[in-house]
């Protein structure tokens, strides 16, 4: 059975911090999606990596792939306020079904 | 382009009763997925359907159902509600294919008194 897991589970940071979450799977796959959530709302897409090596970047978020280590890595770079939500990242396991990481939430103080 | 729509909102229902959810996808998708969140389980796939046929199961009781129209349009039933039952049901719709990332409607929050 795939397990999905996240660390750190919550983060306070400042603004202009640089920070990394990651997200270790316990099975072999080649796609992993990383989804944010504010408090109350549904999950928003943020980045999905689809082979080895596989790096996204959007704004000051920046994420990577390693297949062969089963890691990933959501990096903030000058975290901002509205960066806070809470951060998962999501395994695919069969067809389409995806197994979540617990989530990190993430509160970045002014 | 319209995103994904469900239906209702929000819902309280008692112990025993039964619930029937509904999740509108992307026009052109025809992969509906549905996922329970509560504070304790996190995350966990129920099931997902595409062209009227169900793909994909979870470890969920039989009380959980679902189905897909024609129209790609799906429901989610839950009879004989049990407390345990009270979270945010997501729904997610893609378009099926190997790469394509799953889009997420707002969620109905069920509570179960």
């Amino acid at each position: 059975e795939l397990k999905v897991e996240q660390n750190p589970l919550f983060l306070s940071m400042q603004e202009g911090k640089n920070y990394t979450i990651y997200c270790n799977y316990s099975t072999t796959s080649d796609r992993l999606y990383w989804y944010r959530q504010d408090p109350g709302k549904s999950l928003e897409s943020l980045f999905v990596l689809l082979s080895n090596g596989a790096v996204k970047q959007e704004g000051r978020l920046m994420a990577s792939l390693d297949t062969k280590a089963r890691l990933s890595t959501l990096h903030i770079t000058a975290a901002v306020h509205d960066l806070s939500a809470t951060y998962f990242c999501a395994v695919v396991w069969g067809a389409q079904k995806l197994v979540f990481g617990q989530g990190t939430r993430l509160t970045i103080n002014p | 382009k319209a995103g994904v729509t469900q239906t209702p909102r929000y819902l309280i229902k008692t112990r025993g009763q039964q619930v029937t959810l509904s999740c509108s996808p992307i026009s052109g998708h025809r992969s509906v997925s549905w996922y329970q969140q509560t504070p304790g389980q996190g995350l966990q796939f129920l099931f997902e359907y595409f062209s009227e046929t169900q793909r994909n199961k979870g470890n969920f009781p039989g009380r959980f159902s679902g189905r897909q129209f024609s129209n790609s349009r799906s429901e989610m039933n839950v009879s004989t509600l049990e407390l345990g039952d009270s979270a945010l049901y997501l729904c997610a719709s893609s378009s099926g294919t190997y790469t394509d990332t799953q889009y997420f409607g707002p969620g109905t929050r069920l509570t179960v008194l």
